[in-house]
């Protein structure tokens, strides 16, 4: 199957300070991408779909200017944490696909996020 | 709308048994279906997913799951348990091969020596 790599594998930050999470799609362009959270012990909640050059959709109850997405090329996307909390500590994953190549979503390694 | 729902949040089998993870969905449109292997600290990994082919669907490390539409249940399968398969499963259902899912609650498989 095709590759999606996040990056960084886990990262640590202070309480108010922000954080980038990447998600690159390696061997194919992924049009939609789509970044999920998962608490410990629990299941993915999806957070936002973003298209490549279009603003990302939101799910309800996410907030768009805590976690902000952009998504400006075929082959990656990205997810910032702004102004992190511990309540923010979590999994985030994200998946991508090229919904012309009728392809299934793959998804990156995740990204493990602890605020401090 | 979508759902889904596994019955059993844990499962425990011995080694060389069978393994049933049980997945029951619910979706307005004809369904996408996946089962997914997640190890910790790890991403999602695909099982195997149905789409409207054959109902009988084989994936990878000898797992397979049948689509019954009547049950509206998508039950995953493996007939002998390796230690390796020790790790959380998720069903998820789309509306569409490369869409969102919705994932369901997970299993976490144990496999006793």
């Amino acid at each position: 199957g095709a590759v999606v790599s996040q990056h960084p594998s886990w990262v640590i930050c202070k309480s108010g300070t922000s954080v980038k999470i990447e998600c690159r799609s390696l061997d194919f362009q992924a049009t939609t991408m789509f970044w999920y959270r998962q608490f410990p012990k629990q299941s993915l909640m999806l957070m936002a779909t973003s298209n490549e050059g279009s603003k990302a959709t939101y799910e309800q109850g996410v907030e768009k200017d805590k976690f902000l997405i952009n998504h400006a090329s075929l082959t990656l996307s990205t997810l910032t944490v702004t102004s992190a909390h511990p309540e923010d500590s979590s999994f985030y994953i994200c998946s991508a696909s090229d919904p012309r190549a009728n392809t299934e979503a793959f998804f990156g390694q995740g990204t493990r996020l602890t605020v401090v | 709308a979508q759902s889904v729902t596994q019955l059993g949040s844990h499962v425990s089998v011995s080694e060389g048994a069978l393994v049933l993870l049980r997945c029951n969905y619910s979706s307005s449109v004809p369904p996408y279906l996946f089962w997914y292997v997640q190890y910790p600290n790890q991403g999602l990994q695909l099982l195997l997913k149905y789409t409207s082919a054959a109902t009988l669907v084989k994936g990878i490390n000898g797992f397979e799951a049948e689509f019954k539409k009547s049950e509206t249940s998508f039950h995953l399968t493996k007939p002998s348990a390796h230690m390796s398969d020790a790790a959380e499963y998720f069903c998820a259902v789309s509306n569409t091969n490369a869409g969102k899912s919705t994932f369901g609650d997970g299993t976490t498989l144990t496999v006793k020596p």
